[in-house]
Order: C-alpha cells, then structure tokens, then sequence
C-alpha cells in the first residue's frame, strides 16, 4: 500500500522568503512522486515529477523537490516566495503496478507582503 | 496541451435529485478519474475507467456511478443526491503508458445539494 504525509496543513512566508512544504511518503515499491497546485476554485495544475531519473526534479514556477529515498521524502522548496504563489499544494504517489494516484491531504501556501 | 473539460463550474441541485457530472479529455487518454475534494480530506478517488465501458471503484463509491461510453467522455451520477454529496468534483485524465503517470485536472465542478 501507498501513502502520502504532508506536514502542516497551512504555511505562511513572507514574499522573499524560502518556501518549504514537506511530503513524506511510503510505498512498498519504487515510487513516482508529483506536486500538484490549486488556485482558488480551480482545478490542479502539475509543478514537477519524479518518475526515477535525477534526484532533483525542478518544475514549474522556480519550485522544485529532492527525492531522497533514506528520508522516504519529496519536500517541495523555492528560494523566493511571491504573492502568487498563495495557493493549495498536494503532493501524491504512484508506481508502476497501478495508474492511481494517492494523494495527501494538501498544505495551503499563504504569502503576506 | 491536454485539454480536460468539465460541465458545470457550479451547480445546486435539491436532495433526491439524479445529478449527472460530465468530463471530457481531448487527449485520447486510456485512464480517466473522478474525485471528490473536501476540506481537510485531500482528494479521494470516487471511480475510475482504463478504457470504454470499464469501471473500477475507488475508495469512495458509495451513492454515486459512472458512465464511459466513449474513450474521450467520463460521466459521475449521482443517482439521489444527498447533503453529504455536496463538494468539489475533480475529472482527471491520464495516458496510462510508462513514463507517464501524472493526471491532468478539469477546473472542477461545485455541487451543493440543499
């Protein structure tokens, strides 16, 4: 069985501060790890993916996310925050023996100027 | 770019009503999704489909089923909603080939039942 934990349910920064947002994930197999974002009453747009090439995956938008296999963690970072990154983070997980998706519970990203 | 559309933005329908959400990929993906988004709960998979008229359940299927007549169409019903039906209903869409596993969203359909 999968599963996706992602610490805090809200985070606040300050526009210019380090964005970090933590997943940490358990899977029986080698998983394929994503970040997904939600802007206000919309549907979720895919940041980046892991699929078992480099560690370091970079996405969209300045953010990206270090798989480290020790830590079972895929923790999404930006250097800089800006107001528009105010919005819903899901991180999720599958493998190669399924299509579903398993999705964690979201962390709402607040940036106050 | 993948293109997943979905019916309705908003909807409000009354208790015991039959309420039908329809999504629609123009990617000629083999996998389509429906989930349910609620406060709190993360995203929660209702149904899924691999291909035409194939269904699988999900985690929660419970008051709804599903309709896929053609590979491009995906449609939740709701055969009598109910109060605790009311939430944000997400179609997703996915190729189901190797080295490609993301879902692609819809922008969402709100369904309040009264």
């Amino acid at each position: 069985a999968q599963s996706v934990t992602q610490l805090g349910s809200h985070v606040s920064v300050s526009e210019g501060a380090l964005v970090l947002l933590r997943c940490n994930y358990s899977s029986s197999v080698p998983p394929y790890l994503f970040w997904y974002v939600q802007y206000p009453n919309q549907g979720l747009q895919l940041l980046l993916k892991y699929t078992s090439a480099a560690t370091l995956v970079k996405g969209i938008n300045g953010f990206e996310a270090e798989f480290k296999k020790s830590e079972t963690s895929f923790h999404l970072t930006k250097p800089s925050a800006h107001m528009s990154d105010a919005a819903e983070y899901f991180c999720a997980v599958t493998s190669w023996n399924t299509d579903k998706l398993i999705f964690g519970t979201g962390t709402r990203l607040q940036v106050f100027p | 770019d993948v293109k997943v559309t979905q019916s309705s933005r908003y909807l409000v329908k009354r208790t015991g009503e039959k309420v039908f959400l329809e999504c629609v990929q123009d990617m000629d993906h083999e996998n389509m999704f429906w989930y349910r988004q609620d406060p709190g709960l993360g995203l929660r998979l209702i149904y899924f489909s691999y291909d035409v008229k194939m269904k699988e359940k999900g985690d929660i299927p419970e008051g709804y089923s599903v309709s896929r007549e053609k590979k491009e169409r995906f449609s939740l019903i709701l055969e009598s909603a109910s109060t605790n039906q009311t939430s944000m209903y997400l179609c997703a869409s996915s190729s189901g080939t190797a080295n490609s596993y993301e879902q692609y969203f819809g922008p969402g359909t709100r369904l309040t039942v009264t």
